[in-house]
């Protein structure tokens, strides 16, 4: 069973429509999050949930909106998709939010390509 | 300039060699996070580290919180290391380096 799992995997749409991408954890993780890698490979963190609760949301466009139904879920939901949000989503938890020095566990990621 | 540095960028090395990557940082942490990431693949944890040094295998990862910089080192590399070895640094939020792309030949 895959820890982290992501879907889709791979996603390529039209400028303008609006996607969404889920994650799941079978961990018993409190703490999920949505990570971005760039054209050059650079991360960097989106949003953090605890317990379903927003934790860290960084300067990120509020055309991108997470959702957490439950402390297993946290998906991303992006409206009126722009080509520079062409990356790779990475979705991770942890037992308890990173300041804790926490293992982090990452999905395979979601390579989203927009045209 | 990024809180988290490491060198090299790129790396290639024969089968066999002895490998170290370097990451500097520049804010204050709770942890610091050794990651591997494999092409068109996700990415892996190797190691977590708050002080001191971990092994695991032929990886081995040191700390030194004093001088802010942290090293993994590769013993006896081999061809299946070849990835791109990330950095983190846990200050309340990831910090990620830019990444060390290591290529090793058979």
């Amino acid at each position: 069973d895959t820890a982290v799992s992501q879907t889709p995997k791979y996603l390529v749409t039209q400028m303008g429509n609006d996607k969404s991408i889920k994650c799941e954890q079978n961990l018993g993780h409190d703490t999920m999050y949505w990570y971005k890698q760039d054209s050059k490979k650079f991360l960097k963190i989106m949003f953090s949930y605890n317990n379903k609760e927003l934790i860290i949301n960084e300067t990120v466009p509020n055309r991108f909106s997470p959702k957490s139904p439950d402390k297993a879920h946290l998906n991303l939901h992006i409206n009126s998709l722009e080509l520079g949000d062409s990356a790779v989503y990475f979705c991770a938890s942890s037992q308890q939010p990173t300041g804790a020095g926490n293992t982090i566990y990452f999905g395979e990621g979601s390579w989203l390509t927009v045209v | 300039k990024n809180e988290v540095e490491q060198s090299p960028q790129n790396l290639t090395a024969q089968e066999g060699e002895f490998i170290t990557i370097n990451c500097s940082y520049s804010v204050g942490i709770s942890a610091l996070h050794w990651l591997q990431q494999h092409p068109g693949g996700g990415i892996v944890s190797l190691f977590m580290l708050s002080s001191g040094k971990k092994k695991h295998g032929r990886l081995i990862a040191t700390i030194n919180i004093q001088e802010k910089h942290s090293s993994l080192h590769i013993t006896a590399s081999h061809p299946r290391d070849s990835a791109v070895y990330i950095c983190a640094v846990d200050a309340d939020k990831l910090i990620f380096g830019t990444g060390t792309r290591l290529q090793v030949f058979p």
